[in-house]
């Protein structure tokens, strides 16, 4: 079955640091990956997401995310935090071809930017 | 963008009771709704795929007569817990998709049962 792994579950940084949340997914086959955010009292919303092309992808708010293949990795960065960036991160896997539609998230990540 | 709203925001019920959810698709028609549950500081773990004039697909582990899921037109669809006990007390999300792939969620239901 397919999993995704987020390996940072709570990440304080201050204010202008730069960040890099981990994302690895187990799945041999295509897939389209997503990065959503989750501020406080508020629903999910996309980032970003990669379907194919360009690995390096570029989303909302100044955030990117880098798919490798070869490491099943679909990491998200961010050069310079803001305090609005406090949220919690998912990332989930579709797998192209399947059951279209159906997410698989990882277990998410708090993000905590300190002002 | 879309707009996906659930009614209730939030829900007290005692146990034995039946509560429903509403997942509704402000300003684009959803063939496919998706509803999940989301513990406290956990994923979201999808429950089932709710398709409209179909019956809905559940994951597996999901028991589907305790939740029931009815996609009546391609604007709404309801999520019934049928018979709470407190263990389903959580925070339930829904998403519809569009014509295309895109997926927008709801803002959830807190449901705390007694």
């Amino acid at each position: 079955a397919q999993s995704v792994s987020q390996h940072n579950h709570h990440v304080i940084l201050s204010e202008a640091a730069s960040l890099e949340l981990g994302c690895n997914y187990s799945y041999g086959g295509t897939v389209n990956l997503f990065w959503y955010v989750q501020y406080p009292g508020q629903h999910l919303q996309l980032l970003l997401k990669y379907f194919s092309g360009d690995p390096l992808v570029k989303g909302i708010k100044g955030f990117e995310a880098e798919f490798i293949k070869s490491k099943f990795s679909f990491n998200l960065r961010k050069p310079s935090v803001q305090w609005s960036d406090t949220a919690e991160y998912f990332c989930a896997v579709n797998v192209q071809g399947g059951n279209t539609g159906k997410l698989i998230f990882g277990q998410g990540t708090t993000l905590q930017v300190k002002p | 963008g879309a707009v996906v709203s659930q009614h209730p925001s939030r829900v007290i019920c005692k146990s034995g009771t039946s509560v429903k959810i509403e997942c509704r698709s402000l300003d684009f028609q959803a063939t496919t709704m998706f509803w999940y549950r989301q513990f406290p500081k956990k994923s979201l773990m999808l429950m089932a795929t709710s398709n409209e004039g179909s019956k809905a697909t559940y994951e597996q582990g999901v028991e589907k007569d305790k939740f029931l899921i009815n996609h009546a037109s391609l604007t709404l669809s309801t999520l019934t817990v049928t018979s709470a006990h407190p263990e389903d007390s959580s925070f339930y999300i829904c998403s519809a998709r569009d014509i295309g792939t895109r997926q927008f969620f709801g803002p959830g239901t807190r449901l705390t049962v007694l």
